[in-house]
């Protein structure tokens, strides 16, 4: 089993949509969760970290569940600039994060 | 924004050559790390260092090597590039703080195609 699971998509979603994408994790002494945004040929380029109580960033909302373990991410009202593959990642130990292999998203006119 | 910095951004150099994948950060950032992730594939992390002469292997075996002789500098190198080697190669920093992990900021990659 991977360290990190993610659906690789795409996720095809008309703009104005909400769209979420779920991220499991195998380590359940993981303490740091983070999102990244990558655009195409480009560097991962940090969205959000993850908070036990959840925390909101504008149109994004990112959740933890260390029940399950997994970290969610929510984008409301879907625009055409948000088309992207969102990362997840989470500490392997204190020196190491381990990235997922991302989600796609295509938000479409 | 992250003042992380990459040079070059596109190489593309013949088999056998000696190459050196310059990274540099002004944020006093003790860890370092060097990814290499294929188009539409995973980061994989191949080597990393939390501070000064320190240096480790990462999770994916790399005929790489990196030093680390000042905090703000961790350049690669390849001793005899090969095709296989073709690849985006990314730099990242954080800091050594109180919680377990740190977000990491990315420098922009160095594109390399060996031929």
């Amino acid at each position: 089993r991977k360290e990190v699971e993610q659906d690789p998509g795409p996720f095809n979603v008309p703009e104005g949509a909400t769209v979420a994408f779920n991220c499991t994790y195998s380590n359940s002494a993981s303490q740091s969760f983070f999102w990244y945004r990558q655009d195409c040929r480009k560097e991962p380029k940090l969205l959000m970290s993850v908070y036990s109580s959840g925390n909101e960033d504008g149109r994004f909302t990112a959740q933890l569940n260390r029940a399950s373990q997994y970290i969610s991410l929510l984008i409301r009202d879907s625009k055409l600039s948000d088309s992207a593959t969102y990362l997840c990642a989470v500490n392997k130990d204190f020196q190491k994060l381990v990235f997922g292999t991302g989600t796609r998203l295509l938000v479409s006119p | 924004e992250a003042d992380i910095y990459q040079t070059p951004r596109y190489l593309v150099i013949g088999t056998g050559k000696k190459i050196t994948l310059e990274c540099s950060q002004t944020m006093g950032h003790d860890k370092m790390y060097w990814y290499q992730q294929d188009p539409g594939m995973e980061l994989h992390l191949i080597h990393y260092s939390y501070g000064v002469n320190s240096t480790e292997k990462g999770d994916l075996s790399s005929e790489s090597t990196v030093s680390r002789i000042r905090t703000e500098h961790f350049p690669l190198t390849l001793e005899s590039a090969r095709p296989s080697h073709t690849s985006q190669y990314l730099c990242a920093s954080s800091e050594f703080g109180g919680r377990p992990n740190n977000e990491q900021f990315f420098g922009p990659g160095t594109r390399l195609t060996v031929l």
